[in-house]
């Protein structure tokens, strides 16, 4: 079993949708959640960055965290056809032992919003 | 632009070579990360240094190895080629060691096929 799970799609949406992504985690260690987003043929850029349970906005993207039921959401209001790529979560551990800035990620989920 | 330089782009090599990688991290940036990228496996940590050390190791093959040097950029050297080592092989950087808060800048990536 992998330390995160998030489905990877592919998800197709209409232009204006909301869009809901979702990750689960198995190690309780983990305790900063990042979400990135990676388009074709580019390197993954960092969208949101969160480490405590609750929600986080940031313009039209919201990151949640609940760390009780090993759980990160991203939800992007308003979906734009710019906003199609793959999205990936990502997860560390404090730093220190063997693990320091080690991201633990998805398999990503493949997104596409449709005019 | 997230002001980390790989190179080459592309790389096309035979079974049983060997190739080196290249990465420049962000000005003032002391770490630098190698993750792999397949279709199967997802986005894998591969290694970190900073300042020069080796800071942490994950899934890297015995046939791979790394090293930062003085001036701070890194390669990663991959041996013995097989055929599954066709991937993407991104480099990333941070400022410090991994932080809490800390981000993690991504380069454009290597694409290498070995055929």
């Amino acid at each position: 079993q992998k330390e995160v799970e998030q489905d990877p799609g592919p998800l197709s949406v209409p232009e204006g949708a909301i869009v809901s992504l979702n990750c689960t985690y198995s190690n309780s260690a983990f305790q900063y959640f990042m979400w990135y987003r990676q388009y074709s043929r580019k390197g993954p850029e960092l969208l949101m960055y969160t480490y405590s349970s609750g929600n986080k906005e940031d313009g039209r993207f919201t990151a949640q965290v609940d760390k009780s039921s090993k759980y990160i959401s991203l939800f992007i209001r308003d979906s734009q056809p710019s906003d199609s790529a793959t999205y990936l979560c990502a997860m560390r551990k404090p730093t220190g032992g063997t693990s320091y800035g080690k991201l633990t990620f998805g398999q990503g989920t493949i997104l596409t919003v449709h005019p | 632009d997230s002001g980390v330089t790989q190179t080459p782009k592309h790389l096309i090599t035979a079974t049983g070579q060997r190739v080196t990688l290249r990465c420049s991290p962000r000005s003032g940036d002391l770490s630098v990360y190698w993750y792999q990228q397949s279709l199967d496996q997802g986005l894998q940590f591969l290694i970190q240094y900073y300042n020069g050390e080796e800071r942490a190791k994950g899934n890297i093959l015995e046939r791979f190895s790394a090293q930062q040097f003085p001036d701070l950029h890194s390669e990663l050297n991959l041996s013995s080629l097989e055929l599954g080592d066709s991937a993407l092989y991104f480099c990333a950087s941070s400022v410090e060691a991994g932080g809490a808060g800390e981000t993690q800048y991504f380069g454009p990536g290597t694409r290498l096929l070995v055929l």
